[in-house]
C-alpha cells in the first residue's frame, strides 16, 4: 500500500532554532506539495513541485522558509529561524502528476510542530 | 481565478440520519471537485472528486456529491451517518487538467455525529 511519508512526526524545539521537515513521495509521483494547518488559516499552500523543480512557492515566508527536493524520493522543508508562530501542523502530499489528466493528492500523517 | 465557500463550519447529526455538507465555488476554468476527509490527526483522505465526466460522483463510505454548474455547487451529502463519519471535511477546486496546478482548499466544515 503505498504512502507519502513524513519525519519527524512531532517536533518540539525552542525559538531560534533551525526546523527540517522530509517527505518521501508515493514512488513515481511527479507532484509534491507543502501545505501548513493551524486552527486560524486553516490550510496554506506553501511550496508545489513539478519533477523537481518548484513551479510556486508564492505561499512560503521566504526569509526563513526554503522547500527543496533534492532527489525524487525526497522533498525537504526548513525553517531558519523558528519562530513560535511556525508551530503548526505540515502536510506533505504528493500526487501522479500526469499530463492532461487531473490532479489527485495524497496526504501524508503531517508533522506537527510546536516551537516554544 | 478560483475559490471555494464551505457554506458551515459545523453540521451536527445524529447516528442515521442524512449528512448534508454544502460547498460552492467560483473557477475561470471547467473546475476539476474534490472532497477530502480529514480525521483527528490524520492526514486528509479523498473521498471523491468530479473531473466533467457524471455530475454525480460515488466516493468511498458512502459519500456521493452532486456537480451543479447553474448553481456552481458541489454539496456532500451520505444518507446515513455513522459515528466514524466525525471528521473535518474539506472541498476544493482545481482549474482542471493540464498546465499548472494549484488547488484551492475550503475552509473545512467539522462533522459531528450524536450518537
Amino acid at each position: 500500500d503505498a504512502r507519502v511519508t513524513q519525519t519527524p512526526r512531532h517536533k518540539v524545539t525552542e525559538m531560534g532554532q533551525e526546523v527540517t521537515m522530509r517527505c518521501q513521495p508515493i514512488l513515481g509521483h511527479n507532484t509534491v506539495f507543502w501545505y501548513r494547518q493551524t486552527m486560524m488559516q486553516g490550510l496554506e499552500l506553501l511550496a508545489y513541485f513539478r519533477n523537481r523543480a518548484p513551479l510556486d512557492d508564492s505561499g512560503m515566508p521566504k526569509d526563513r522558509f526554503s522547500a527543496e527536493m533534492p532527489d525524487a524520493t525526497l522533498a525537504t522543508l526548513k525553517i531558519q529561524p523558528s519562530e513560535p508562530r511556525d508551530s503548526a501542523v505540515y502536510f506533505c502530499a504528493s500526487g501522479p502528476g500526469l499530463a492532461g489528466e487531473v490532479e489527485t493528492q495524497y496526504f501524508g500523517p503531517g508533522t506537527r510542530l510546536l516551537v516554544l | 481565478a478560483q475559490s471555494v465557500t464551505q457554506l458551515d463550519s459545523h453540521v451536527s447529526v445524529s447516528e442515521g440520519t442524512p449528512v448534508l455538507l454544502r460547498c460552492n465555488y467560483s473557477s475561470s476554468y471547467s473546475p476539476s471537485l474534490f472532497w477530502y476527509v480529514q480525521h483527528p490527526n490524520k492526514g486528509l483522505q479523498l473521498l471523491l472528486k468530479y473531473t466533467s465526466a457524471a455530475t454525480l460522483v460515488k466516493g468511498i463510505n458512502g459519500f456521493e456529491a452532486e456537480f451543479k454548474k447553474s448553481e456552481t455547487s458541489f454539496h456532500l451529502t451520505k444518507p446515513s451517518a455513522h459515528m466514524s463519519d466525525a471528521a473535518e471535511y474539506f472541498c476544493v477546486v482545481s482549474p482542471g487538467s493540464g498546465g499548472s496546478y494549484i488547488p484551492t482548499f475550503g475552509r473545512g466544515t467539522s462533522l459531528i455525529v450524536h450518537p
